[in-house]
């Protein structure tokens, strides 16, 4: 089984440029969420989609990031302007959902972002 | 507001030694307590997940318990392996909020 698809990997961009990441999750797993990792922190929920509705964006600071779920399957996270404490890694998880399941989250390999 | 707290931030042991890891949160009200490994530069990867009908859930020298009273979650690693060296994550699914919270992880180095 295929997991968590994210990419790419690393990406360097100067303040006030953009950047978009893609995560394709786990076939059949209808929730999906985008999380920020600062270096020594814990991953910090920006959004969760089910299926291709918004279930949570309350942390997503959509004055620059905006993200969206077309078809219920793949995602793209955006950010524009960037600033330098967005340096961080974005993850993306994707979970069963639906009501079903145990709620484990599966995560990708994250994409590192640097912002100079 | 859920918070998840990981005590201590770093720990260091000899190989072949057992050891405990520490999770605790504020709202007893979970679905489910999950913990991650994650090396340098990786994503998460999932270890134990125990949903908060259950106890406990074991995974070879991997054991997860879960006190949802006492607020409470312990990985315990048997017989530690310099290959075990990573950071520990644990995260809560909170009802209430119907998200996951996560700590900030234990970084655990087992010494040859």
């Amino acid at each position: 089984e295929a997991g968590v698809a994210q990419s790419p990997r690393y990406k360097i961009i100067e303040k006030r440029q953009s950047v978009a990441f893609w995560c394709n999750p786990i076939s059949g797993h209808a929730t999906l969420y985008w999380y920020q990792q600062i270096l020594g922190q814990g991953p910090k929920l920006l959004i969760q989609f089910q299926n291709n509705g918004v279930v949570d964006d309350s942390q997503l600071p959509k004055d620059r990031f905006s993200a969206e779920r077309l078809k219920g399957v793949d995602s793209t996270l955006k950010i524009q302007p960037a600033k330098l404490e967005d340096s961080a890694v974005y993850l993306c998880a994707s979970s069963l959902g639906g009501g079903g399941g145990t709620g484990e989250l599966f995560f990708g390999e994250g994409s590192r972002l640097t912002v100079l | 507001k859920q918070e998840v707290t990981q005590i201590p931030a770093a720990l260091s042991v000899p190989e072949g030694e057992n050891l405990v890891l520490n999770c605790s949160f504020t709202d007893s009200a979970i679905y489910n307590l999950q913990w991650f490994r994650q090396d340098p530069g990786k994503g998460l990867t999932s270890l134990l997940l125990i949903q908060s009908s259950q106890r406990e859930q074991t995974s070879g020298r991997l054991n997860a318990s879960l006190d949802k009273s006492s607020g409470r979650s312990t990985l315990y690693i048997a017989a530690s392996q310099p290959g075990d060296s990573a950071t520990y994550l644990c995260a809560s699914f909170n009802t209430n909020a119907g998200k996951s919270t996560f700590g900030d992880g234990t970084t655990l180095t087992v010494k040859p």
